[in-house]
């Protein structure tokens, strides 16, 4: 089992409407989460991290964190084109980061 | 701007020859780490250095080897390049002052090809 798994993709939404990006974990000692995004060719950027249990939103973005069920997801609300990238989950395992493979999203017109 | 830097952005290599990957930062961070990308597997983790003096294998270090030359530089070599590390290869940094979180900064890359 893959340490860090996230839904396989990829994921077409309408502009306007959520994106919705899940991931899971395999270590229960995980301290922290991440979310990257990376667009074709590019380096990753971070875009969220999240640390305890709950909701975190930074502007279109939420992150959601439930270590009991060791779940993290992300969600984009009014999607625009220019969110159409690969997104990674990464998880945080005694400093050093595991990532999922990523789920590529296109946001259509 | 602090910043992640890497040289070179592009390389074309041949089979058996050695390779030099660089990555210098700015930002102050003591945490260096390497990570090459391939098409569908996400980032697996090459060797990482919490210090000068510290140096740690990652979950692919066969056939690489590193040399952190100062807190802001960190080079990755490849000692006879083969055409699987063909690949995208990443630096990134984080700081040891914030604990636990480990927000990790992520250099623009090196798009290696070895033929």
């Amino acid at each position: 089992q893959k340490e860090v798994e996230q839904n396989s993709g990829p994921l077409s939404v309408p502009e306007g409407a959520i994106a919705s990006l899940n991931c899971t974990y395999s270590d229960r000692g995980s301290q922290s989460f991440f979310w990257y995004r990376q667009y074709s060719g590019k380096s990753p950027e971070l875009i969220m991290s999240i640390y305890s249990n709950g909701d975190k939103e930074d502007g279109r973005f939420t992150a959601q964190l439930n270590k009991a069920s060791q779940y993290v997801s992300l969600l984009i609300r009014d999607s625009q084109p220019s969110d159409s990238a690969t997104y990674l989950c990464a998880v945080n395992i005694d400093y050093k980061l595991s990532f999922g493979a990523g789920t590529t999203v296109t946001v259509r017109a | 701007d602090a910043d992640v830097t890497q040289t070179p952005r592009n390389r074309i290599t041949k089979t058996g020859k050695r390779i030099m990957l660089e990555c210098s930062q700015t930002k102050g961070h003591d945490r260096m780490y390497w990570y090459r990308q391939d098409p569908g597997l996400g980032l697996q983790l090459i060797y990482y250095s919490f210090d000068v003096k510290d140096i740690n294998k990652g979950e692919i270090s066969d056939g690489y080897s590193v040399s952190r030359q100062a807190q802001a530089k960190f080079s990755l070599s490849l000692e006879s390049a083969i055409p699987n590390q063909t690949a995208l290869y990443f630096c990134a940094t984080s700081d040891s002052g914030q604990g636990t979180y480990n927000e990790q900064f992520f250099g623009p890359g090196t798009r290696l090809t070895v033929l």
